[in-house]
């Protein structure tokens, strides 16, 4: 089974922290994405890597950064949280299709709110 | 603006109903179009759909895509209450970025 961990599932920060959510898969897998979810809006793409030291912007990469220094290890970086990315922050992988059938497996999720 | 559009946005049934889930897309450079079922956790992977017309079946859950028309539905026949969750249509682009639509919550009283 593919396996997507999140480091938290729940995390509390003040305004203004810097804030890392880790996100870690043991599947080999090229590509990972992260998003975040909130009531009414669904899932939105924030960043997405296609490789080490890749990335590409999502929707809405405004107030956040990435990092993909090894393959299995995508990282979202907050450099200043504030009040309205308090959501749910969702991760996930997919390795480059060889066959059509593949798709993104989904971490835990980590809730974050921010005072 | 939107490129997946979900409705309905909720809906409440009684077990034994069949509801139907629609999702319209708009996208450049389509693969795929995908459904998620979502409880309290992470989304689980439904369906993959890349061919028009082309019925696809999971037991009770079933859903088709018309790519002339831009979109799917998620049918579920003879509902049970652990049917109730929040159901996702995605629509995948060829660098395999996904958009997602804002959902429909489905809530199945016993």
């Amino acid at each position: 089974d593919v396996k997507v961990t999140q480091s938290s599932r729940y995390l509390v920060k003040r305004t203004g922290e810097k804030v890392f959510l880790e996100c870690v898969q043991d599947m080999d897998h090229e590509n990972m994405f992260w998003y975040r979810q909130d009531p009414g809006l669904g899932l939105r793409l924030i960043y997405f890597s296609y490789d080490v030291k890749m990335k590409e912007k999502g929707d809405i990469p405004e107030g956040y950064s990435v990092s993909r220094e090894k393959k299995e290890r995508f990282s979202l970086i907050l450099e200043s949280a504030s009040t309205n990315q308090t959501s749910m922050y969702l991760c996930a992988s997919i390795q480059v299709r060889a066959r059509a059938t593949d798709t993104q497996y989904f971490g835990p999720g980590t809730r974050l709110t921010v005072l | 603006e939107d490129k997946v559009v979900q409705s309905p946005l909720s809906l409440v049934v009684h077990e034994g109903d069949t509801v139907t889930l629609n999702c319209s897309y708009e996208v450049t450079n389509f693969r795929s179009l995908l459904w998620y079922k979502q409880e309290k956790k992470a989304p689980t992977f439904l369906f993959m759909l890349t061919s028009s017309g082309i019925e696809k079946k999971s037991g009770r859950l079933s859903s088709i895509l018309d790519k002339k028309e831009l979109f799917s539905i998620l049918n579920i026949t003879a509902t049970q209450t652990g049917d109730s969750a929040i159901y996702l249509c995605a629509v995948e682009e060829v660098d395999y970025k996904l958009s997602f639509g804002a959902g429909t919550t489905v809530t199945v009283r016993a």
